[in-house]
């Protein structure tokens, strides 16, 4: 158990909807990234929250965004999707400012019909 | 920037036996790297990572890897395989410093491990 919780485990959605997807983090993790990882494929990243803000950003388009709240919470939206948006959807937390370990949770699987 | 290759996308493998997983990687700059593995319908765990020091690793599992900076490799090894390890591993990358933490993946090896 990493102590990173995500929801919901599954969701399915249409094209042109929104989603949101919701991580808890470890108690004292002021960093959350959000990875997506396609079937048969290893995770990519998509952008990390420091202190509720974004200080990272892969190569994603602008209808993914997100949130970080104070209580170590984080949401990852998503605007418009598309079939391709279908994939696992993993947050992970850890303490920036070091060497720590990122801490990932088990995931939301999304698929868009 | 950073990238990492996986060779193998599949591994098969009898129980008891040894196995190596392999991992490259590039970067223009020194790396942190890391195994995670992946049970199925689960997130990521961390097996092992090499962040400085010896270059022989321990992980969790009974796991190990070795960091070969001048092949800028980093394979997994186990000398005694489970059923319990069939599962997807992940090589992964990230610059080595402070600050921005992106993890670069592999695309990924999947272990399968038969009586």
């Amino acid at each position: 158990e990493t102590g990173v919780t995500q929801s919901p485990t599954h969701l399915i959605k249409t094209r042109g909807q929104q989603v949101t997807l919701r991580c808890s983090s470890q108690s004292g993790h002021n960093t959350v990234s959000w990875y997506q990882q396609a079937l048969g494929q290893g995770p990519q990243f998509i952008f990390q929250y420091y202190r509720e803000e974004e200080n990272g950003r892969g190569n994603f388009p602008p209808r993914f965004s997100g949130l970080q709240f104070p209580n170590y919470s984080s949401e990852l939206n998503v605007n418009a999707l598309e079939l391709d948006d279908s994939a696992l959807y993993l947050c992970a937390s850890f303490a920036a400012g070091g060497l720590e370990t990122q801490y990932f949770g088990p995931g939301t699987r999304l698929l868009v019909l | 920037a950073q990238s990492v290759t996986q060779l193998d996308s599949q591994v098969p493998v009898f129980e008891e036996a040894p196995v190596e997983l392999r991992c490259n990687y590039s970067s223009s700059v020194s790396v942190y790297l890391f195994w995670y593995v992946q049970y199925p319908n689960q997130g990521l765990q961390l097996l092992l990572k090499y962040l400085s020091g010896s270059t022989l690793v321990k992980g969790i599992n009974g796991f190990e890897a070795e960091f070969n900076k001048s092949q800028t490799s980093f394979h997994l090894r186990k000398p005694s395989v489970h059923i319990s390890d069939t599962a997807e591993y992940f090589c992964a990358v990230r610059r080595g410093s402070t600050g921005f933490q992106k993890l670069v993946f592999g695309t990924g090896t999947r272990l399968l491990v038969s009586p």
